[in-house]
């Protein structure tokens, strides 16, 4: 299984929502990844966590907040968004261990966010 | 730092015919090398990557890219491009020191003319 399945594909929400993207994993991975990918460009780090630890947030503002529950689950928590924040959200998974903690990333499919 | 360029954003082929798209890297050591392919809306599918060994690595669906240390080059080639090959496709170098950081380049976006 080298599938990295994030849920939902898609969302709508207000600016004074509060939702979650939820992504998983099953190949016993233990670094994973959110990115941003606005429209034309290519995706945008925000997140890593190596081990259920947070190891870099590139700056994201607060209303993004990301959870790693279990190694094979991680989660991005929604507040208070602005439209500027729409776009397709991305989460990676890689071996992260020891020599091979720079593996190659597997990507999931995405969540399109539009923030009304 | 490192960064990775692709300079070209935009590539038009004709079905049947060759393509190369182009990818320049600045890293302080052997980098980690990918390339990946994304469609519309999509994720994106690795297609290859390179750590070390022989610089000629094949990938899936008939790609195959070969890392020129010289040059800092990590060109991705198909000798015979297919209509499903139309998608956009970014190179990435990995920061081997730096908690798997992966850097993206811009992107070069591939149509195939009939």
């Amino acid at each position: 299984d080298t599938e990295v399945t994030q849920t939902p594909k898609h969302l709508v929400m207000g600016m004074t929502n509060k939702k979650s993207l939820k992504c998983e994993q099953h190949m016993g991975h233990r670094a994973m990844y959110w990115y941003k990918q606005k429209a034309k460009k290519p995706p945008e780090l925000m997140f890593v966590y190596s081990y259920e630890k947070l190891s870099i947030n590139e700056s994201v503002p607060s209303r993004f907040s990301p959870e790693c529950p279990n190694s094979s689950l991680l989660n991005l928590h929604l507040h208070a968004l602005q439209p500027e924040d729409s776009a397709l959200y991305l989460c990676a998974s890689s071996q992260g261990t020891g020599e091979k903690r720079n593996t190659e990333a597997f990507f999931g499919q995405g969540t399109r966010l539009t923030v009304v | 730092a490192q960064s990775v360029t692709q300079p070209d954003i935009h590539i038009t082929v004709s079905e049947g015919a060759s393509l190369e798209l182009r990818c320049n890297y600045s890293y302080g050591a052997t980098p980690y090398l990918f390339w990946y392919v994304q469609s519309p809306g999509q994720g994106l599918q690795l297609l290859l990557k390179y750590f070390s060994g022989d610089t000629l690595v094949q990938g899936i669906k008939g790609f195959e890219a070969e890392f020129k240390r010289s040059q800092s080059s990590f060109n991705l080639r198909k000798p015979s491009v297919h209509w499903s090959d139309a998608a956009e496709y970014f190179c990435a170098v990995g920061a081997i020191y730096n908690f798997n950081k992966f850097y993206f380049g811009s992107g070069t976006k591939l149509n195939v003319k009939p």
